[in-house]
């Protein structure tokens, strides 16, 4: 599967702990994106990396969360002392080096469940 | 800031309905627009886009979308739906320039009945 990959599929966590997901973009695509889909919602944007440099992150994105992409390859995100309201499917994205005229592919996204 | 408006949350139609969903954006610049699907328990897969060129684009699976500039709108159309359209709409845009990080609209969730 050449597809955006993302691990885990799903992740129950109590509150108070530290999660970490991962995603894998589709190999030649040197854009990454993250996302948050809640209930009823679309997908809200999160932060962007251009290869391995985190060039934009939305204001959703609290000082609990930080976002890594270390080679430019794989994405890692990471939620601090999660919260009920942290909640939600994690989508990542990728996107071809040159962006105009491309679309974004999506994962099949992390949900994560805090109780 | 840029955003993105889908003119219905639900929308329930009986096999062989014809079919269309509004959307509006706010963004004045060069744009790519967007339909994506989801059908349940499966992730975000693309039905059809517009970048430049014929403001009439199709997709697959049926579906078209008409591009008015002048309205800033991008409705998707199907003559005929069927069962299997049931899933949920979204709508998006992205900038022409600058991250290409795509905005989403709320979403259209469809139930088409058989």
């Amino acid at each position: 599967d050449t597809g955006v990959s993302q691990d885990p599929r799903h992740k129950i966590t109590k509150r108070g702990q530290n999660v970490t997901f991962r995603c894998d973009p589709i190999s030649e695509h040197n854009r990454l994106y993250w996302y948050r889909q809640t209930l009823g919602q679309g997908p809200e944007f999160l932060t962007y990396f251009q290869n391995e440099a985190q060039l934009e992150k939305s204001r959703l994105l609290s000082d609990r969360f930080s976002a890594e992409r270390p080679k430019g390859s794989f994405s890692t995100l990471e939620i601090q002392r999660t919260e009920q309201g942290d909640s939600a499917m994690y989508l990542c994205a990728s996107r071809e080096r040159t962006g105009a005229n491309t679309e974004a592919f999506f994962g099949q996204g992390t949900r994560l469940t805090v109780v | 800031a840029q955003s993105v408006s889908q003119h219905n949350h639900h929308v329930i139609l009986s096999e062989a309905a014809s079919l269309e969903l509004g959307c509006n954006y706010s963004y004045g610049g060069t744009v790519n627009l967007f339909w994506y699907v989801q059908y349940p328990g499966q992730h975000l897969q693309l039905l059809l886009k517009y970048f430049s060129g014929d403001p009439l684009v199709k997709g697959i699976k049926g579906f078209e979308a008409e591009f008015i500039k002048s309205k800033f709108s991008f409705n998707l159309r199907k003559p005929s739906v069927q069962w299997s359209d049931t899933a949920e709409y979204f709508c998006a845009v992205s900038k022409g320039t600058g991250g290409f990080k795509t905005i989403f609209g709320a979403g259209t969730r469809l139930f088409v009945k058989a």
